[in-house]
């Protein structure tokens, strides 16, 4: 069974970095597979945010792609999401998941992050 | 960038309704659509990829249609558990969603 763990800091402060982890257990990240964040403001819909293959490949949302670092750790099994020059506006859940097929399969429950000084 | 447009944003439906959701392209995505389920609090769930495909473990009420630029989620008898918000996602280049319809209870 593919399980996807999302951790980090709850609270970030305004113009500070935002830094989440994945960790998935029961599939290789190294597999045919991108491994995506997707984020929801309170009370909104989805934002896709990016996405990393194991090679380091990467696509991010053009609105997002200047402060957005997305990498990922084969020893570990993870992958890692970092957002520069956090504001307000960037206060959600985020959630990682995996691509197949071009569909999101399997989600982490998700980790909510609230900019706030 | 492609922009996903959904409609209705909130649907009042009773059990046992047939329910049709549409999501429109900017452009042609061929059949790179996916559609969503999320429950509040929770993490959403695929129903559907690559536009008509039924993810494994889906009720066969779910079903959805569509190519190029016009697509829709169908519930063909609303139950109890489907009242919930759904999503499109085109994965067509950059992944973005449609902006969300909630199914509320009539």
């Amino acid at each position: 069974q593919v399980q996807l763990q999302e951790s980090g800091p709850g609270l970030v402060k305004p113009s500070g970095t935002l830094s989440l982890t994945c960790a998935v257990s029961g599939d290789s990240i190294s597999g045919s597979n991108w491994w995506t964040w997707v984020r929801q403001p309170p009370g909104k819909g989805l934002e896709w945010i990016g996405a990393i293959y194991h090679s380091g490949s990467t696509n991010y949302d053009p609105s997002l792609k200047s402060r957005v670092t997305i990498s990922v750790d084969k020893s570990e099994n993870q992958f890692s999401l970092k957002m520069n020059s956090v504001t307000a506006a960037d206060t959600a859940v985020y959630y990682c998941a995996r691509e197949v097929l071009r569909g999101l399969d399997v989600w982490g429950q998700g980790t909510t992050v609230t900019v706030s000084s | 960038d492609i922009q996903m447009t959904q409609s209705p944003s909130t649907l009042s439906a009773s059990v046992g309704d047939r329910v049709t959701i549409t999501c429109r392209a900017s452009q042609s995505i061929a059949i790179w659509l996916a559609w969503y389920q999320q429950k509040p609090g929770t993490a959403p769930k695929l129903l559907i990829y690559k536009a008509s495909t039924l993810e494994s473990g889906v009720p066969s009420r779910f079903s959805g249609s569509g190519f190029g630029t016009e697509f829709t989620l169908t519930i063909s008898s609303l139950q109890p558990d489907d009242f919930a918000s759904y999503y499109c996602q085109q994965s067509n280049g950059y992944r973005t969603f449609g902006q969300g319809t909630k199914v509320e209870v009539k």
